[in-house]
């Protein structure tokens, strides 16, 4: 079975500073990992994801994550954060060779603070 | 670029009614799913589709269906609404035989069941 974990409900960090949104994983194979974000009445848009290869993802609107095999980790990090980078912020997990679908993290809802 | 139409923003519904949302994309995709998104519980599955006339269940299909008459359109129905239905529902699709290819959301259909 394959599971994601978000820890953090809500993540509160000020404009300029750098952001670190948690995302943990567990798969019985290799996964897929991906990053999406809600606007406000909005569905979700794709961020990034990770396949294979460098650990260093870099995504849209200046975004990257970072794979982290033995922590089992693909946290979210954005170096200078944006007050129209409060989102939420989905996590999702897919078992390479074993599963044909993702499973999502329950969000984590981040506030840019001005 | 992608476009996933979701029919309708905002729904109200009865209990006992029989609710059918609508979901039409134009980028040719094999792929196309439903999720019900609740806050706390991230996205959860209920029914996905590969292609015309074919579905599978997701992880909660009860009290679900769905229909899928053309490669465009994939339509979810609740037979019987109930107010534990009530929930944003998200439609998505991906195309068929990359098995990391993202997902293309719609913007969503809040459904309130009374």
């Amino acid at each position: 079975a394959q599971s994601v974990a978000q820890p953090e409900d809500q993540v509160n960090v000020a404009e300029g500073n750098p952001l670190t949104v948690k995302c943990t994983y567990s798969v019985s194979g290799n996964p897929y990992l991906f990053w999406y974000v809600q606007y406000p009445n909005r569905g979700l848009q794709f961020l990034l994801k990770y396949i294979t290869g460098d650990n260093l993802v870099k995504g849209s609107y200046g975004f990257e994550a970072e794979f982290n095999k033995s922590q089992t980790s693909f946290h979210l990090k954005k170096p200078s954060a944006l007050v129209s980078d409060s989102a939420l912020y989905f996590c999702a997990v897919r078992d390479q060779g074993s599963a044909r679908q993702l499973t999502f993290g329950s969000g984590t809802q981040l506030t840019v603070l001005p | 670029d992608v476009k996933v139409t979701q029919s309708s923003r905002y729904l109200v519904k009865r209990t006992g009614e029989k609710v059918f949302l609508e979901c039409v994309q134009d980028m040719d995709h094999e792929n196309m799913f439903w999720y019900r998104q609740d806050p706390g519980l991230g996205l959860r599955l209920i029914y996905f589709s590969y292609d015309v006339k074919m579905k599978e269940k997701g992880d909660i299909p009860e009290g679900y269906s769905v229909s899928r008459e053309k490669k465009e359109r994939f339509s979810l129905i609740l037979e019987s609404a109930s107010t534990n239905q009530t929930s944003m529902y998200l439609c998505a699709s991906s195309l068929e035989g990359q098995d990391n290819s993202p997902l293309h959301f719609g913007n969503g259909t809040r459904l309130t069941v009374t």
